[in-house]
């Protein structure tokens, strides 16, 4: 079945860059996506990448896809402390994003 | 455009009863799924709706159910509420099953 991991905490430097990882199992993924929740707060997506795509670029985030490992990272240059917050690694098996299946969440503090 | 609105935002309720919770999508979003977020078990997929029709369907027991309406509106509704339904409860839309937003949740507390 289909099934998503990540690492739980992340702990960087204001001005240093971060970098979430993510594995899947589920080879027909179609979609990868990332969202970020703050406290108190729905998801937010932050990008997403097609699973014939290696790499995405969106201002200060990067996205890698491995599909061969299925290994899937987030980075983010020039984090800051407004960067604080749960982000979600998640996949898509059917090209519907109405029905994903998302990791446990990789909380990020950003100390000053 | 607005977001996708839940309502309530907050909700106590007791053991044994039931509770309904609503959505409205992003205007022109035909498709609604709800998800079940808790500490133990994480996010976990409910259903989706699409043009009135339950597209989708998670693991969950038959006293987690929903619909939709014609203005794709959605509610579900949780009958003989336990303990362990108390959890951050999200809908999302999406407009062509790509790009999924969520709204702000509703948060359910059964005591």
């Amino acid at each position: 079945g289909e099934d998503v991991e990540q690492s739980l905490f992340l702990s960087v430097r204001e001005g240093d860059s971060s970098v979430i990882n993510c594995t899947y199992t589920d080879s027909s993924s179609t979609y990868l996506y990332w969202y970020k929740q703050e406290p108190g707060a729905g998801l937010q997506l932050l990008t997403y990448i097609f699973s014939n795509m290696d790499m995405k670029q969106d201002q200060r985030l990067t996205v890698l896809l491995n599909k061969k490992d299925k290994h899937l990272s987030l980075r983010i240059a020039d984090t800051q402390t407004g960067d604080s917050a749960i982000y979600f690694c998640a996949e898509s098996i059917t090209g519907n994003a109405g029905k994903s299946t998302f990791g446990d969440g990789t909380t990020l503090t950003v100390k000053p | 455009k607005a977001g996708v609105t839940q309502t309530p935002r907050y909700l106590i309720k007791t053991r044994g009863q039931q509770v309904t919770l609503s959505c409205s999508p992003i205007s022109g979003h035909r498709s609604v799924s709800w998800y079940q977020q808790t500490p133990g078990q994480g996010l976990q997929f409910l259903f989706e709706y699409f043009s009135e029709t339950q597209r989708n369907k998670g693991n969950f027991p038959g006293r987690f159910s929903g619909r939709q309406f014609s203005n794709s509106r959605s509610e579900m509704n949780v009958s003989t509420l336990e303990l362990g339904d108390s959890a951050l409860y999200l809908c999302a839309s999406s407009l062509v099953g790509v790009e999924q937003y969520f709204g702000p949740g509703t948060r359910l507390t059964v005591t």
